[in-house]
């Protein structure tokens, strides 16, 4: 069976922190995998990934992917209080299903 | 800008309806699909659909159904609520073909039912 998890589950942290979060992954036909910001309302696109090795940034916010571990994480750093929110890690398992995982709570205090 | 527009935000409805979630995206994707999100489950792939009138099981499609009459409208049906169908309900669409697209969300449909 498919499956991502995603860990912490909820993060607690001071502005001006620097965060990471995990995702794993067990995914029959891997094709990327992908990083939402989920605040109040829909889901938005944060990266996808697909080779291993290579980073992604965009601002404040980076991704890697590690294909021999199976997983992902994602950084970012001189949090702001704008940066609370649920992040979400999901899989491509072949023509464009996705397997998400749990979800990481991550809220940021001044 | 794609937009990916959800019937309603908030929808209570009674053990035993009929219940009707719409979709409307106005970017000219192919792709669509309904989730479902709970706590601690993250999202769930209910149904999707590659184009008109074509649809696909997705991960936990038993009690629901769907309806793609129209490239832009992806409906998803649940014939006779129950109340361990509330949850959030999301839409998503997204480009087609064989190459890797990102999925584009709706805002949600808060659904209880009691």
């Amino acid at each position: 069976e498919d499956k991502v998890v995603q860990s912490p589950l909820s993060l607690v942290v001071h502005e001006g922190d620097t965060v990471t979060l995990n995702c794993s992954y067990e995914v029959t036909n891997f094709r990327s995998l992908l990083w939402y910001k989920q605040e109040k309302k829909a889901p938005t696109f944060l990266f996808m990934l697909t080779s291993s090795g290579i980073e992604k940034k965009s601002g404040r916010l980076s991704s890697i992917l590690d294909k021999k571990e199976l997983s992902s994480i994602l950084n970012i750093t001189a949090t702001q209080t704008g940066d609370s929110a649920i992040y979400l890690c999901a899989v491509e398992r072949g023509a464009q299903k996705l397997v998400f995982g749990q979800g990481t709570r991550l809220t940021i205090n001044p | 800008d794609v937009k990916v527009t959800q019937s309603s935000r908030y929808l209570v409805k009674r053990t035993g309806e009929k219940v009707f979630l719409e979709c409307v995206q106005d970017m000219d994707h192919e792709n669509m699909f309904w989730y479902r999100q709970d706590p601690g489950l993250g999202l769930r792939l209910i149904y999707f659909s590659y184009d008109v009138k074509m649809k696909e099981k997705g991960d936990i499609p038993e009690g629901y159904s769907v309806s793609r009459e129209k490239k832009e409208r992806f409906s998803l049906i649940l014939e006779s609520a129950s109340t361990n169908q509330t949850s959030m309900y999301l839409c998503a669409s997204s480009l087609p073909g064989t190459g890797i697209h990102e999925q584009y969300f709706g805002p949600g449909t808060r659904l209880t039912v009691t």
